[in-house]
């Protein structure tokens, strides 16, 4: 089993659409949790970080769910620059903050 | 604030040869890692260095090494390149004082032919 998992897309959704991502991830003692953003052939890019309470940072809400261990993405009124690559990231409880990717699933807002 | 930046951002190399990628923090981050992404795939952790000590590292071999300079800067050596070694390479700095988000450069995208 993948440590980090993440269904791989593509989601194909039209402009004004709401579209919701979840992960899942192994270790119950991961620690820190993170939504990053990865256009084509760019670096990813933090997009948010998922705290217990959950968070929400405009169009975009994320959740954590500890005791079924996984987090989730939530995009309300999509926008064609919302098209990317959406990686979920789980960093290792070892205490290096080590950065554990799922493979992203990919977003394609249509006009 | 200067993001994090990385050198060169292309490179070919061939089977057999050595390579150095270089990457220098963002200003007052302390820790850089390093990741391999493969086409299709998400980044793997291959190191962190903290402290110019290596701080934790994935399931890559000792022909995968580092550096990380005083001024945090940091490089990644890879000997005896094999045609896998082919990937984008990504620097990420964070500060230790400041949580554990990290900052991506944009990488260096290395080809071994």
């Amino acid at each position: 089993r993948k440590e980090v998992e993440q269904d791989p897309g593509p989601f194909n959704v039209p402009e004004g659409a709401t579209v919701a991502f979840n992960c899942t991830y192994s270790n119950s003692a991961s620690q820190s949790f993170f939504w990053y953003r990865q256009d084509c052939r760019k670096e990813p890019k933090l997009l948010m970080s998922v705290y217990s309470s959950g968070n929400e940072d405009g169009r975009f809400t994320a959740q954590l769910n500890r005791a079924s261990q996984y987090i989730s993405l939530l995009i309300r009124d999509s926008k064609l620059s919302d098209s990317a690559t959406y990686l979920c990231v789980v960093s290792s409880p070892s205490g290096t903050y080590k950065y554990i990717f799922g493979t992203g699933t990919r977003l394609k807002v249509l006009a | 604030e200067t993001g994090v930046t990385q050198s060169p951002t292309h490179l070919i190399k061939t089977r057999g040869q050595q390579v150095t990628l270089r990457c220098s923090s963002q200003s007052g981050h302390n820790t850089v890692s390093w990741y391999q992404q493969a086409l299709g795939q998400g980044p793997q952790f291959i190191f962190q260095y903290y402290r110019e000590e290596e701080n934790g590292r994935g399931n890559f071999p000792p022909r995968f090494s580092g550096l990380q300079f005083p001024n945090y800067s940091s490089e990644l050596n890879v000997n005896a390149l094999e045609l896998d070694d082919s990937a984008l390479y990504l620097c990420a700095s964070s500060s230790s004082l400041m949580g554990d988000e990290q900052y991506f450069g944009p990488g260096t995208r290395l080809t071994v032919t």
